[in-house]
């Protein structure tokens, strides 16, 4: 079974700060990953997905994925109080069964104005 | 722009009944699935589907029935609902790009068992 593993937090963080957060995934043969928010009482939203190593930045938003540490990230800048949600990390196989999704439990984000 | 559609939204259920929630897509994705999520926990996947006519169990399949006779339909069946299976239900769609993949979801169906 493999695992994706976030701190639950509550992270908490002031407006206009950076918040981080952290994923970890337990096997090498993830193909896609991705960032989803899910505000409470509504389902997930994507907001950001990376295949290969690196950073890919889209606006305030930057995703970091380090294959060889099994590590994937989300940065946002200059967070709003808007941002404040749950982030849930995904992680991507393609077998012969299927096209399967692991999800994080997620972490709580809190930007208090 | 509808994506993936969920009903009913809402339901509460007595022990032991039965009911169907209905999921479609107008994107024509191939792969489907069946999440529920339990308050303060993780998407857990109970059933998913290749593609008309093929299904298969996820993580926590026992309780639900599943069927897909068409590309853009795929209800869930819950037979003598327990508390248990009280939760919110996630429906959701993918498909595979030249990039890689994303899934999409729908809003959500929630269902108390009392």
């Amino acid at each position: 079974q493999k695992e994706v593993e976030q701190n639950s937090g509550p992270l908490s963080v002031p407006e206009g700060a950076i918040a981080s957060l952290n994923c970890t995934y337990s096997d090498r043969v993830s193909q896609s990953f991705f960032w989803y928010r899910q505000y409470s009482g509504k389902s997930p939203e994507l907001i950001m997905s990376i295949y290969s190593n690196g950073d890919k930045e889209d606006g305030r938003f930057t995703a970091q994925l380090n294959k060889a540490s099994q590590y994937v990230s989300l940065l946002i800048r200059d967070s709003q109080p808007s941002d404040s949600a749950t982030y849930l990390c995904a992680v991507n196989e393609i077998k012969n069964t299927g096209n399967q999704f692991y999800f994080g439990t997620g972490t709580s984000l809190t930007v208090i104005p | 722009n509808a994506g993936v559609t969920q009903t009913p939204k809402f339901r509460i259920l007595k022990i032991g009944q039965s009911m169907t929630l209905q999921c479609t897509q107008d994107m024509n994705h191939n792969y489907m699935y069946w999440y529920r999520q339990d308050p303060g926990m993780g998407l857990k996947l109970i059933y998913y589907s290749v593609g008309a006519g093929i299904t298969d169990k996820g993580e926590v399949p026992n309780g639900y029935n599943v069927s897909r006779s068409t590309t853009e339909d795929f209800p869930l069946r819950l037979e003598l609902a327990a508390p248990s299976q009280t939760s919110v239900y996630f429906c959701a769609s993918s498909y595979k790009g030249s990039s890689g993949n994303t899934i999409y979801f729908g809003e959500g169906s929630w269902l108390t068992v009392v």
